[in-house]
């Protein structure tokens, strides 16, 4: 069974770090580019950052730009998202999903922003 | 960027109606537009991509057309199970960004 699973949310305060982690089974993970995206309480869906296939190639939405920074490991079949000065509306569920047609969706894991 | 305008944001209808909800890009993304469907408290699920290919398992009563700027998305026979918000997204202007449209609250009557 094709599998994300994605790991590492929990409380910060805001300026603070996080780094979460999306583990990836079921299929060549080397194969697909992969993104992060997130969903803030309520809200729709948000895009977060692209990583291609060999990392060559990353994107960031301009809300995150400069703070997020988005790797992979092939080997270990892991994405994941380093989140440095972390804001109140970074508060959202994140998930990571497959490709840029996103057609494997990890559960997600949940990240509050707040003092 | 490229904006998607979904509608309506929410809709009621009763068992075995036929609904539809609108995609409209700001600019033409030719048919790559994919829609989801997300049940409360669930990660989304792909249900169309480039705009009108159903993945394998999906029920046929999910279509998607559409090319250019307009896009529909139908459930020919709305079903209990159906109750969901849908969204529409687009990969044709990566980058700057994949983009989603604000999504359709779909309810029973």
């Amino acid at each position: 069974e094709m599998q994300l699973v994605e790991s590492g949310g929990g409380l910060v305060q805001p300026g603070g770090s996080l780094r979460l982690s999306c583990a990836a089974s079921g299929f060549t993970f080397s194969d697909y580019s992969m993104n992060w995206v997130r969903q803030a309480p309520g809200k729709g869906l948000e895009w977060v950052s692209y990583i291609s296939r060999s990392s060559s190639t990353i994107y960031y939405a301009d809300s995150v730009k400069g703070r997020f920074t988005i790797s992979r490991d092939n080997a270990k079949t892991s994405l994941y998202l380093q989140m440095n000065s972390l804001r109140d509306e970074d508060t959202a569920v994140y998930y990571c999903a497959r490709d840029t047609n996103l057609d494997i969706w990890g559960q997600g894991t949940m990240v509050i922003v707040s003092s | 960027d490229i904006q998607l305008t979904q509608s309506p944001s929410s809709l009621s209808a009763s068992v075995g109606d036929r609904v539809t909800i609108t995609c409209q890009a700001s600019q033409g993304i030719t048919n790559y537009l994919n829609w989801y469907q997300q049940k409360p408290g669930k990660a989304p699920k792909l249900l169309i991509s480039h705009a009108s290919n159903l993945k394998t398992g999906v029920p046929s009563r999910f279509t998607g057309s559409g090319s250019g700027t307009h896009f529909t998305f139908t459930i020919s026979s709305l079903q209990s199970e159906d109750v969901a918000t849908y969204y529409c997204q687009q990969n044709d202007d990566l980058p700057p960004a994949l983009t989603f449209g604000g999504g359709t609250k779909v309810e029973i009557k």
